[in-house]
């Protein structure tokens, strides 16, 4: 079983539907990371998170919210999602922040 | 604005090539600099880190060259094989929140 999971791997959605996307990981680590990836602009990161009470806003959290359910858990919201929200979008996890470990990823589009 | 630029965005390179991918940073608060690489359908994964307090790390046919006074590192990747072709992004790491800023990404076509 993969170390990081993303749930689900593929979601095409419409304009205006509220969509959530899951990460769990069996890392044990505090710090766990929402990034977005598309081409030509590499990773940017959308949300992290030390711990269940520290949510912090990345550099493109505008459209995005998140929830820290449990050391495990970190789920990423898009409350009306758009079109230009159509992204590969990765979670990831860190022990010091040095080394991410990332899971595979989800291809959200918005039609 | 980004933080850490990254050329070329493509490379093809001949089986037993050098594939060469520079960065460069504005930061002068970045501590940590990682390489990730990516295969198809997957997430990115660590290669290679250097931090800027030596100039040059080494790991199989992987090398990390920085060079702090320009800012810049680059990727080495000697003896290039088909098994390379993947995306590769360059990452810097700085302040108490230690978030990684990445590059843009090259995709690198070994060809056989």
């Amino acid at each position: 079983d993969a170390d990081v999971t993303q749930t689900p791997r593929n979601r095409i959605t419409k304009t205006g539907k509220r969509i959530m996307l899951e990460c769990s990981q069996t890392k044990g680590h505090d710090r766990m990371y929402w990034y977005r990836q598309d081409p030509g602009l590499g990773l940017r990161l959308i949300y992290y998170s030390f711990d269940v009470k520290d949510i912090n806003k990345g550099e493109i959290s505008d459209g995005y919210s998140v929830s820290r359910q449990a050391q495990a858990k970190f789920s990423l919201s898009l409350e009306s999602a758009i079109p230009n929200q159509t992204a590969l979008y990765f979670c990831a996890t860190s022990e010091l922040g040095t080394e991410a470990f990332f899971g595979q990823g989800t291809r959200l589009t918005v039609v | 604005q980004q933080q850490v630029k990254q050329s070329p965005q493509s490379l093809i390179v001949q089986k037993g090539g050098i594939s060469i991918i520079n960065c460069a940073y504005e930061n002068t608060a970045f501590d940590y600099f990682p390489w990730y690489q990516q295969f198809p359908g997957k997430g990115p994964a660590l290669l290679i880190a250097i931090r800027p307090d030596v100039s040059e790390k080494k790991e199989g046919r992987f090398t990390i060259s920085f060079n702090k006074s320009a800012k810049q590192f680059s990727l080495h990747i000697m003896d290039s094989q088909p098994g390379d072709s993947a995306t590769y992004f360059c990452a810097a790491l700085s302040g108490s929140a230690r978030q990684l800023t990445f590059g843009s990404g090259t995709q690198l076509t070994v060809l056989p």
